[in-house]
């Protein structure tokens, strides 16, 4: 079974730009999740899906970061414009759903550095 | 709310001792989940265990074993006999059922097995 695909695995970008990141979870999960994890610190949950819904985007800094799932299977997040804070690594999850307590799988990550 | 803290940064052993990791966690929730992840050099979390609130049998897999104590508010986690290959970040999770499932992690222990 295919895990959850992400690119690109390492993008680097100045301050203002702008970026975009892609995800898409294990066949069948109808949950996927994209976190933020600062060097050093545990991963931070920025938004949630289920099927093309929004479940919880509380984390999400909306001014700036914005991410879609239109069919319930792939995800884009971006930034837009990026600021040095952003510097991180940036990981999708995937679930079968939100019934129940189903682990999350994850993606390897995309490594963001804002210069 | 929910919080993890793993009071651990680092724990450096040299191969075939034994390590513990510390996870101590809040939630005001009945029902929730705890849970283990691993994160290698190579960045993917893997996971390792899921724990229900109702359920607070230790538990052990091959070389790992949880101890998980309500009472305390704690879920350890125990690496015997340690290897090279056991380098890597470990983090505790917390998911309650009334938050959507969503993962709280803790900041992470840095296990270095020497050899």
């Amino acid at each position: 079974e295919a895990g959850v695909a992400q690119s690109p695995r390492y993008k680097i970008i100045e301050k203002r730009q702008s970026v975009a990141f892609w995800c898409n979870p294990i066949s069948g999960h109808a949950t996927l999740y994209w976190y933020q994890q600062i060097l050093g610190q545990g991963p931070k949950l920025l938004i949630q899906f289920q099927n093309n819904g929004v479940v919880d985007d509380s984390q999400l800094p909306k001014d700036r970061f914005s991410a879609e799932r239109l069919k319930g299977v792939d995800s884009t997040l971006k930034i837009q414009p990026a600021k040095l804070e952003d510097s991180a690594v940036y990981l999708c999850a995937s679930s079968l759903s939100l019934a129940g307590p189903h682990e999350q799988y994850f993606g390897p990550g995309t490594r963001l550095t804002v210069t | 709310a929910q919080k993890v803290t793993q009071a651990q940064t680092e724990i450096s052993v040299v191969e075939k001792e034994d390590v513990t990791l510390d996870c101590v966690y809040e939630t005001r929730d009945t029902t929730y989940y705890l849970f283990w992840y691993k994160q290698p050099p190579s960045g993917e979390l893997v996971f390792l265990i899921r724990r229900n609130s109702f359920d607070e049998q230790n538990e052990i897999s091959g070389r790992y074993s949880w101890n998980f104590q309500k009472s305390t508010s704690s879920f350890n986690f125990t690496i015997t006999a340690s290897q090279v290959v056991d380098s890597a970040v470990y983090f505790c999770a917390l998911s309650e059922q009334a938050a959507g499932n969503k993962l709280t992690f803790g900041g992470g222990t840095r296990v270095l097995v020497k050899p």
